[in-house]
């Protein structure tokens, strides 16, 4: 069965420097990976994918993802981080079947403090 | 383009009643998810609907809940007799189509309250 971790509940990182939010996923088949922002009381926003390709993936907000093969991760990074970027992110994973679904890894809770 | 619309927003319901929780996808998309997230949690997977069939219903409880997606209309999840532990934010996504490498566009949201 196909599945995503998100190994660490929280991260915490000051404004301006690097963050990185880790995923890794489990899957039978070819993997395509996504990466969402929830801000509170609202849905999730799309921020970026990986289907095939170049395995650094940039997306929306000055966010990058990168794909590892061999580690079977999908860490989402940021060179400098904002407050304004404190949210819950959620990576998901979909493997082709006769029924894709998608599946969200737990969320990971990001603060960045002034 | 509106986006995913989701209604009502907020849903108090007794317990023992009905709730009814409606989700209109993007214009052009034919594939709604439902999705169940219970405070400071992840989304947990319920269903998955094409028009009129449901494709994927592993993440449905087996008793009370219902969902449908018909020809017309918005793409309804049906909960019966609510129970208190069936408080959460109930999230529907829409794509446009089964196609793997298309991103799901997700609603506001509804949150459900049972009392």
């Amino acid at each position: 069965a196909q599945s995503v971790a998100q190994p660490e509940d929280q991260v915490n990182v000051a404004e301006g420097n690097p963050l990185t939010v880790k995923c890794t996923y489990s899957v039978s088949g070819n993997p395509y990976l996504f990466w969402y922002v929830q801000y509170p009381n609202r849905g999730l926003q799309f921020l970026l994918k990986y289907i095939t390709g170049d395995n650094l993936v940039k997306g929306s907000y000055g966010f990058e993802a990168e794909f590892n093969k061999s580690q079977t991760s999908f860490h989402l990074k940021k060179p400098s981080a904002l407050v304004s970027d404190s949210a819950l992110y959620f990576c998901a994973v979909r493997v082709y079947s006769s029924a894709s679904k998608i599946i969200f890894g737990s969320g990971t809770r990001l603060s960045i403090r002034p | 383009n509106a986006g995913v619309m989701q209604n009502p927003r907020h849903l108090v319901r007794r317990r023992g009643q009905e709730a009814r929780l409606r989700c209109s996808p993007m214009k052009g998309h034919s594939h709604v998810y439902w999705y169940r997230q219970l405070p400071e949690e992840g989304l947990k997977f319920m269903v998955y609907l094409q028009k009129e069939n449901i494709i994927d219903e592993s993440g449905m409880p087996k008793e009370r809940f219902s969902a449908e997606f018909p020809k017309e209309g918005p793409s309804i999840l049906r909960i019966q007799q609510v129970v208190r532990g069936d408080s959460a934010a109930y999230f529907c996504a829409s794509s446009g189509g089964q196609q793997i490498n298309t991103e799901a566009f997700f609603g506001q949201g509804t949150r459900l309250t049972v009392v």
